[in-house]
C-alpha cells in the first residue's frame, strides 16, 4: 500500500464549478498535511496546509482533514482554466522530509 | 538570487556515464532535500541534507547515488553509471528550520531533467 494515495485523473471540470480532490494516507501518525499544485513542467508551489481535523478555508481553496478516516481533500470554488495543473497532496509522518503522493490531474474546462 | 537554482537544467547522457546535479538553495535555507520526478509520477524522495550533514538518505535508490553538500549552501547529487530507469527529472528544495518547517513549504528548483539514452 501506498503512503498517499490519489486519484491519477484527470479530473474534468466546467469553469465555475467546485473541484474535489481527494488523497487518502496510511500512516495515523501522520502530523501534517500539504497541498502542492505543479503546472506542466513547473517544480511545484505550496497552496495549503492543513494540521487539524475539519475545514480550512483560503480564498476560492477549502482544504479538509480527517484523521480518523485518513483522508485529506481539497475543494476549489468557482474553477478557472488557470487551475488546471496537477495538484499533489503531501504529508510529514515525522520524518523530516514530505511524503508525496502522485498526484491529480484537473483539467478545467473553460 | 532569490529562488532555488539547479543546473544543468537538461542533461542527456549516454548509459554508463556519470553525472552530477548542482543545487543552489535560498540563502539562509538550511535544510536542502532531493526529489526525483518521473514523467506522470509523483515525487519521490532521495536525501535529506540539515546544515552540511544528511540524517535521512533513506531514499537513494542504489549506492550509485550520492550527495554532498559544502557550506551549508550548494548541494550535488551524483549519478554514477547511469542506467536508462534513472531518466527523470531531479528537484531540489530548500526550507527554513530543521526538518520541514511548520507549514510545509518547501522551495522548489526547477528541476534538472536527465535523459540517459
Amino acid at each position: 500500500q501506498k503512503e498517499v494515495e490519489q486519484n491519477s485523473g484527470p479530473l474534468s471540470v466546467p469553469e465555475g464549478a467546485i473541484a474535489s480532490l481527494n488523497c487518502t494516507y496510511s500512516d495515523r501518525g501522520s502530523q501534517s498535511f500539504f497541498w502542492y499544485r505543479q503546472y506542466s513542467g513547473k517544480s511545484p508551489e505550496l497552496i495549503m496546509f492543513i494540521y487539524s481535523n475539519g475545514d480550512k478555508e483560503d480564498g476560492r481553496f477549502t482544504a479538509q482533514l480527517n484523521k480518523a478516516s485518513q483522508y485529506v481533500s481539497l475543494l476549489i470554488r468557482d474553477s478557472q482554466p488557470s487551475d488546471s495543473a496537477t495538484y499533489l497532496c503531501a504529508l510529514n509522518t515525522g520524518r523530516r522530509a514530505l511524503t508525496f503522493g502522485s498526484g491529480t490531474r484537473l483539467q478545467v474546462q473553460p | 538570487g532569490a529562488g532555488v537554482s539547479q543546473s544543468p537544467s537538461n542533461k542527456v547522457t549516454e548509459k554508463g556515464k556519470d553525472v552530477e546535479l548542482r543545487c543552489d538553495p535560498i540563502s539562509g535555507h538550511t535544510a536542502l532535500y532531493w526529489y526525483r520526478q518521473r514523467l506522470g509520477q509523483g515525487l519521490e524522495f532521495l536525501i535529506y541534507f540539515q546544515g552540511n550533514s544528511a540524517p535521512d538518505k533513506s531514499g537513494l535508490p542504489s549506492d550509485r547515488f550520492s550527495a554532498e553538500r559544502t557550506g551549508e549552501s550548494v548541494s550535488t547529487l551524483t549519478i554514477q553509471r547511469t542506467q536508462q530507469e534513472d531518466s527523470a527529472v531531479y528537484l531540489c528544495a530548500s526550507s527554513l528550520g530543521r526538518g520541514v518547517a511548520n507549514t510545509g513549504e518547501l522551495f522548489f528548483g526547477e528541476g534538472s531533467r536527465l535523459t540517459v539514452l
